[in-house]
């Protein structure tokens, strides 16, 4: 998975508990994304980072903030989780935002928001 | 209208067929376009990688693009069962900031 760790893997909270998910690279990339997957919608954008502290908005934004304070780690935060959070998290991590280089996913972290 | 559209299947095919694998989209900008495979339960991968219009092959797999239709594809040749998995196609404006994914085509090559 091209350097990429999530953690935890997998997640059961309640509604209206904060959630935290990591995402750690070793790669040293300048670009990294949170998405998230669900059925019928494929893979939706939520936020990303291009570079330290740099963070901008993506598709489905509201509910959640990112923070990235080293080059390595990108946090997604869920501030109060709700039942619609439910579902697979992927990371993904890019060297360049163009050219001849393109996304590589980390494994997934699956949360479940009772 | 979806920005990228994508059958969702399920496709199921014999081992050995020629699968052919699609997506349209709406927005002319998009000048990279990506197919990626997903397993069960795992990460997406990148399988193909095409700049604007043309084929690209390599191996089994053959990504075509034509933009004028706004229409990709990508073909497997002598299809496996371990090529069994969801293909998710993506796509990218030249400015990096736009990347989007189809929903996804569940594909069974069965034995």
């Amino acid at each position: 998975d091209a350097g990429i760790t999530q953690s935890p893997r997998h997640k059961v909270t309640e509604t209206g508990t904060p959630v935290t998910l990591r995402c750690h690279q070793t790669e040293n990339h300048r670009y990294m994304y949170w998405y998230r997957q669900d059925p019928g919608h494929g893979l939706r954008l939520i936020h990303y980072s291009y570079g330290v502290k740099d963070t901008d908005k993506g598709e489905v934004s509201d509910g959640y903030s990112v923070s990235r304070s080293k080059t390595e780690d990108f946090l997604l935060t869920l501030e109060s989780a709700t039942s619609s959070q439910t579902s697979v998290y992927f990371c993904a991590i890019a060297s360049v935002s163009t050219s001849t280089d393109t996304q590589y996913f980390g494994p997934g972290t699956r949360l479940t928001v009772l | 209208q979806k920005e990228v559209e994508q059958d969702p299947g399920p496709l199921s095919v014999p081992e050995g067929a020629i699968v052919s694998l699609n997506c349209t989209y709406s927005n002319s900008a998009f000048q990279y376009f990506m197919w990626y495979r997903q397993y069960s339960r795992k990460g997406p991968e990148l399988l193909m990688y095409t700049y604007s219009s043309g084929n690209k092959e390599d191996g089994r797999f053959t990504a075509q693009v034509d933009k004028s239709s706004k229409y990709i594809s990508l073909f497997i040749r002598d299809s496996q069962p371990s090529d069994s998995a969801t293909y998710l196609c993506a796509m990218m404006d030249d400015y990096g900031q736009n990347f989007v994914f189809g929903p996804g085509t569940r594909l069974s090559v069965l034995p």
